[in-house]
């Protein structure tokens, strides 16, 4: 089983920061990484697909990066409506398995 | 528009069962695999169950396998997760979601708490 490591469990953003969150990977997963974000109540938004590729219809502000066993997602001048929960998934092998989540607050 | 809409959940006994659906709408069901996750109160999100967009293979989380069974049926765009031997440590939000690989769109969820 492939164990993601998220961090930061939680961070405090003001709007206008470039914002990092990690996900590190207990063995090789090429790009079989995906992105989402969730607000409470609402369902989950998929926003980065096979590690690097913006989802269509999500803004450009949101990036991803990495190969292998680390991988970031960025957010660039993040704005008061990205307070949300984000969390990774790899897909490269059964049992999918999930990061432990981020919390994001806006200032 | 994707729609996924989860239905079934409620309060059941421990050793119990339960069967949830996932309604599909807005693309073709038929082409597609889908998943169920779960994320119980306070804690993170777990993947159950995957099943192929013909029903061909299923795939299942350890801590369920046994007990619990995906299926689905393409006439009525609708998925299924058969429940059994239900145990406190299955409450949870249990979301179905699209996709071939990953799980792309996610429904809302339906909330299945185990409790006597």
């Amino acid at each position: 089983e492939t164990t993601l490591t998220q961090s930061p469990a939680f961070m405090s953003a003001t709007p206008g920061d470039k914002v990092n969150i990690s996900c590190k990977a207990s063995q090789d997963i090429d790009d079989d990484m995906n992105w989402y974000q969730q607000k409470p109540g609402e369902a989950a938004i998929f926003i980065i697909q096979e590690a690097t590729t913006l989802v269509p219809g999500i803004p450009p502000r949101f990036s991803g990066s990495g190969y292998g066993t680390d991988f970031t997602l960025t957010i660039n001048n993040i704005e008061s409506e990205d307070a949300a929960y984000y969390f990774c998934l790899q897909h490269d092998n059964f049992p999918l398995t999930f990061g432990g989540g981020t919390k994001v607050e806006i200032k | 528009q994707v729609q996924l809409v989860e239905s079934g959940g409620g309060v059941v006994q421990p050793g119990g069962s339960l069967r949830l659906s996932c309604a599909a709408s807005g693309f073709t069901f038929s082409s597609y695999g889908m998943h169920w996750v779960r994320q119980a109160p306070g804690k993170g999100l777990e993947w159950v169950a995957f099943i192929r967009y013909d029903g061909s293979n299923k795939y299942y989380a350890d801590s369920v396998k046994g007990r619990f069974t995906i299926s689905r049926d393409n006439s009525k765009n609708t998925l299924y997760l058969q429940m059994n031997s239900l145990r406190a440590e299955d409450t949870a939000v249990y979301y179905c979601a699209m996709g071939s690989s990953g799980p792309d769109y996610w429904g809302q969820g339906t909330l299945v708490t185990v409790s006597s």
